[in-house]
């Protein structure tokens, strides 16, 4: 079965400094991997989301990501921080069945300090 | 923001009552599903929806039910709620079933079981 291991529970960086949240996954096909983040009291926003092609994927907000398959890590970094970046981000793998599964790992949980 | 909203949004509730959750979509998207996230288990699937009436199980469908008799609405239902099911809930809307499609997350609702 697939899983997702986000490391990190809790990151706190210094505005305007970068970002790397790491995320490893087990699965045994191709993978599917997604970035979502979420603010306190909302739903899950797509940051960026990698299926095939070019490792080095550019989302949403300045945040880009690189899919590594023979460290099976797909980290998020961001060059600079800025204090809105505050959030929680999960790391999620998915695939095609009868539904589309996604696997989403626990959460790293990111503080941002001026 | 894709169209997803869910109700209630917060809901306090006693051990043993009935609790029925709406999500609500206007992307005529076919597939929906419910998700329980507690922390340090990210989210889980608790049961999801690909056509009006066709829906199926995840893997936390214990004391869960589920109704699609549109398009636009799927419900959750806990027939007799109990205090580990205390959560915040998320319907989700995806268009396809394949690995690489884009999930959208609705807003959450926030249940308590006293």
């Amino acid at each position: 079965a697939q899983s997702v291991t986000q490391p990190d529970i809790h990151i706190t960086v210094s505005e305007g400094a970068s970002l790397e949240l790491r995320c490893n996954y087990s699965y045994g096909a191709t993978p599917y991997l997604f970035w979502y983040v979420q603010s306190p009291g909302q739903g899950l926003q797509l940051l960026l989301k990698y299926f095939s092609g070019d490792t080095l994927v550019q989302g949403i907000k300045g945040f880009e990501a690189e899919f590594k398959r023979s460290q099976s890590s797909f980290n998020l970094r961001k060059p600079s921080v800025h204090w809105s970046d505050a959030a929680e981000y999960f790391c999620a793998v998915g695939f095609s069945g009868g539904y589309q599964k996604v696997t989403f790992g626990t959460g790293t949980k990111l503080q941002v300090i001026p | 923001d894709a169209g997803i909203t869910q109700s209630p949004r917060h809901k306090v509730t006693e051990t043993g009552t009935p609790v029925t959750l709406r999500c609500h979509q206007t992307e005529n998207h076919r597939y929906m599903y419910w998700y329980r996230q507690d922390p340090g288990h990210g989210l889980r699937l608790i049961h999801y929806s690909y056509g009006v009436k066709d829906t199926d199980k995840g893997e936390v469908s214990d004391g869960y039910s589920v109704s699609r008799s549109k398009t636009e609405d799927f419900l959750l239902t806990l027939e007799s709620a109990t205090s580990s099911q205390t959560s915040v809930y998320f319907c989700a809307i995806s268009d396809n079933r394949v690995g690489t499609d884009t999930q959208y997350f609705g807003p959450g609702t926030r249940l308590t079981v006293l």
